[in-house]
Formats: structure tokens, sequence, C-alpha cells
């Protein structure tokens, strides 16, 4: 069974300050993606990673996944409120299977 | 605009009576999946389908149903309701082939009392 977990589940960050949400997945995948849950919204897909040593930047979010270490980072850098969402990363296995963390809660402070 | 929809968005329900959850998309997407999101567990998959006729179970199928006649809808149905089958329930849709970006619904709220 393939177990995906994220952490922290919880981050509390200043605006300004930089900080990493790490996903660690238990099987061999080659892709895995990155979405963004505002509170009672639906998902929007941020990041799809395709191979070991894929990293990808939009604003200030950077994703980067290394598949022999079996984890996918989220790097913050600068964090504004406009950030503030539940994030969540989803390994892919064989076929169309999305298996997601647990998700991690973003609050950005003034 | 093509789009996924979901209704109704909200339901309150007892235990016991059978649910229909619907879930419509315009992408003319293959790939159609139900999904329950509650609180520590993240998002985990209930049900599946590659296409017309086509329905796979998940990791939590058990206590649900669905149905494919055609490309566009895939229903969700509870058959006999429980206190724990309250959730968030997701539909998406993707194209066909593996790997590929799944697009969400904006969810249905369900409260089993």
């Amino acid at each position: 069974e393939l177990k995906v977990e994220q952490n922290p589940l919880f981050l509390s960050m200043q605006e300004g300050k930089n900080y990493t949400i790490y996903c660690n997945y238990s099987t061999t995948s080659d892709r895995l993606y990155w979405y963004r849950q505002d509170p009672g919204k639906s998902l929007e897909s941020l990041f799809v990673l395709l191979s070991n040593g894929a990293v990808k930047q939009e604003g200030r979010l950077m994703a980067s996944l290394d598949t022999k270490a079996r984890l996918s980072t989220l790097h913050i850098t600068a964090a504004v409120h406009d950030l503030s969402a539940t994030y969540f990363c989803a390994v892919v296995l064989t076929g169309n299977q999305f298996y997601f963390g647990t998700g991690t809660s973003l609050t950005v402070i003034p | 605009d093509a789009e996924i929809t979901q209704s109704p968005r909200h339901k309150i329900t007892e235990t016991g009576r059978q649910v229909t959850l619907a879930c419509h998309q315009t992408w003319n997407h293959n790939n159609m999946f139900w999904y329950r999101q509650d609180l520590g567990h993240g998002l985990r998959l209930i049900h599946y389908s590659y296409g017309v006729h086509d329905t796979n179970k998940g990791e939590v199928s058990d206590g649900y149903s669905v149905s494919r006649s055609n490309t566009e809808d895939l229903p969700l149905t509870l058959e006999s309701a429980a206190s724990s089958q309250t959730s968030v329930y997701f539909c998406a849709s993707s194209v066909q082939g593996s790997y590929n970006e799944q697009f969400f619904g904006p969810g249905t709220r369900l409260t089993v009392l």
C-alpha cells in the first residue's frame, strides 16, 4: 500500500519568511503533482514533476522531486498572505491512480 | 468554457437512506474519479472510470457504487448512508492516458445524521 506523508500538517509563518513543505512517499513513482486548495474551494493544480531532479517554479513557489529518495519539496520564498491555503502532493502510480498526502495547511501572518 | 460540476453542493440526509451525488464534465475526458476528503486523510479514491461502462474500485469503495452510461457523467451512489460517510466529496476528470493532470469539481459536502 502506497503511503504519502506530508509535513508539517500545519504551518504558520510570517510574511517575508521562507519555508519548505515535505512530501515523502513509500513506493517508486516518476510523477508527482502539487495542488492548492483554498478554504471551502476545490483543488487547483500547481505543478507536475515528471522525472528525477525535476524543478518547477512559479512566483514564490518552487517544487522539486528526488525519486531516489522518494521525496518532493515545495519551497516558499518570502511568503505573502495570498499564499495561505492547504497544499497537497499527489503521487501517481501506474495508470491514473493519484495518492494524496494529508495536506499542509499554511497560514501566512502579516 | 469546459468545466466539471457537482450537485448538490450541500446535502443532509439520514442514516440508511440512499443518496446519489452527481458529477458532470464538459471536457470530454475519458477518465473520471470520485474522492472523499477527510481531515487528516487528504483525499482518498472511492471509484474511478476510464470510459463508458467501465468502473473500478478505489481505496475506500465499501458502501459506494458508480455507473458510467455516457462520457459526461459519473454519479456516485451511497447505497445506505452511514454517519462514517459524512465527508466532502470531490469529482475529478482527466484526458485518456496515464499520469495526466486531474481537474477537480467544486465538491459536495454531505452530512449523514
